[in-house]
């Protein structure tokens, strides 16, 4: 499997500022999943990061508001841009493996952001 | 659009007691199907998945599930609870190729 690492591992902002969450895997990965994790609540797939290209967004999110950097196969980054309260979550990141079921993800620790 | 359904956002069992986790999916296609667990303050790490071989998936830390087509299930069963057991639960549906689609979540909680 896949080891990931995020950094921040937590945050605390204040409302109109961005913060850029990093996310590092030890293997080249094509795709890169980020997802959000709002208090009580399951994880939601934000975007799909592709190394080359745009990233794909899913409804209810946008780019302006959520850009990704795609630069290299083991790099990738979120940044959680004019943030709110409402933007309080976990963040997290996940690759599939190299060879292996469609579906199957592994994720990073993610990162607990608090907006006040 | 595939999506998922768990049963009880909260499940408590005592030590040694079966464990049971209900799903509940709905695919147009064949599905594949995976139990997530995460534990507090830590990301997410894959119990088990189902990917159209044997029904009766065994996972890690003594977890399985059965996949049933006719009752579009997928419960997460464990014989005997341990403390270390106590997490959160996410069953999850692959749609297309390479995204998941997560239930709601269980909180199991077990008590000595």
């Amino acid at each position: 499997s896949a080891v990931i690492s995020q950094k921040p591992s937590r945050d605390i902002c204040q409302r109109g500022t961005s913060l850029t969450i990093q996310c590092q895997v030890d293997s080249q990965v094509t795709m890169m999943f980020w997802y959000r994790q709002q208090p009580g609540q399951s994880l939601t797939l934000i975007a799909t990061a592709n190394q080359g290209s745009e990233a794909t967004y899913e409804s209810g999110f946008v780019i302006d508001k959520f850009p990704i950097s795609r630069p290299n196969l083991t790099f990738s980054t979120l940044t959680v841009s004019n943030m709110s309260p409402e933007d309080s979550s976990i963040y997290l990141c996940s690759v599939p493996p190299g060879q292996g079921t469609p579906g199957t993800q592994y994720f990073g620790p993610g990162t607990r952001l608090t907006v006040l | 659009a595939q999506s998922v359904t768990q049963l009880g956002s909260h499940v408590s069992v005592s030590e040694g007691a079966l464990v049971l986790l209900r799903c509940n999916y709905s695919s147009s296609v064949p599905p594949y199907l995976f139990w997530y667990v995460q534990y507090p303050n830590q990301g997410l790490q894959l119990l088990l998945k189902y990917t159209s071989a044997a029904t009766l998936v065994k996972g890690i830390n003594g977890f399985e599930a059965e996949f049933k087509k006719s009752e579009t299930s997928f419960h997460l069963t464990k014989p005997s609870a341990h403390m270390s057991d106590a997490a959160e639960y996410f069953c999850a549906v692959s749609e297309g190729f390479q995204k998941l689609v997560f239930g709601t979540g269980t909180r199991l909680l077990v008590s000595p």
